[in-house]
């Protein structure tokens, strides 16, 4: 599993309420991203980050906010959760080379009602 | 525009059938592809990626720069196969991955 933790695994909340996602790693990579998984869509990028206070926005980044103090950890925010944005939340790292792989996290299932 | 294609969002078979999951890229340049597979409840996973251009349970993936293709092949679907499927591009000078939409393999015993 390439040392990728993600908490919570499930989480329930209500419109208009703040989440935080929380993306944990022990491998010490670089690069790390956040994709948000929906039917139809397949994986979509939603923010990246090469390194400490290094990020930058994908393709659907509206709404969504992250911030990485440390090298281990990722976090996304929702400021404001909206019911589209129900959907499963996955991290993934790679290393440096062209030829790394992606490794993904276990992901977020989140509900906004 | 970076782009992938996978047109089928379910593909069913029955065992021992030869399964083809499709996917189509647009890319100006040297892409790089990969193949990655979610079963059920877990992660995804890396299955295969051109520039090895290895076998991975069975399954191959040729790029083919002409039609713009990379396709999964596998000559006799087994039941385990059963998942959840993505193509990915990654462009030369960056580590981003690009998704298709996925298709939802089925092998019937």
């Amino acid at each position: 599993d390439a040392g990728i933790t993600q908490s919570p695994r499930h989480k329930v909340t209500e419109t208009g309420t703040p989440v935080t996602l929380r993306c944990h790693q022990t491998e010490n990579h670089r690069y790390m991203y956040w994709y948000r998984q929906d039917p139809g869509h397949g994986l979509r990028l939603i923010h990246y980050s090469y390194g400490v206070k290094d990020t930058d926005k994908g393709e659907v980044s509206d709404g969504y906010s992250v911030s990485r103090s440390k090298t281990e950890d990722f976090l996304l925010t929702l400021e404001s959760a909206t019911s589209s944005q129900t959907s499963v939340y996955f991290c993934a790292i790679t290393g440096t080379g062209r030829l790394n792989e992606q490794f993904f996290g276990p992901g977020t299932r989140l509900t906004v009602l | 525009a970076q782009r992938v294609t996978q047109p089928e969002k379910l593909l069913s078979v029955f065992k021992g059938a030869p399964v083809e999951l499709k996917c189509n890229y647009s890319y100006s340049g040297s892409p790089e592809l990969f193949w990655y597979v979610q079963y059920s409840r877990q992660r995804l996973q890396l299955l295969l990626r051109h520039i090895s251009r290895e076998s991975i349970k069975g399954f191959t993936a040729d790029l083919n720069k002409g039609e713009t293709s990379f396709h999964l092949k596998k000559p006799f679907a087994q039941e385990e196969d059963s998942a959840m499927y993505y193509c990915a591009l990654k462009s030369y000078n960056t580590d981003k991955l690009i998704f298709g939409t996925g298709t939802r393999l089925q092998v019937f015993p």
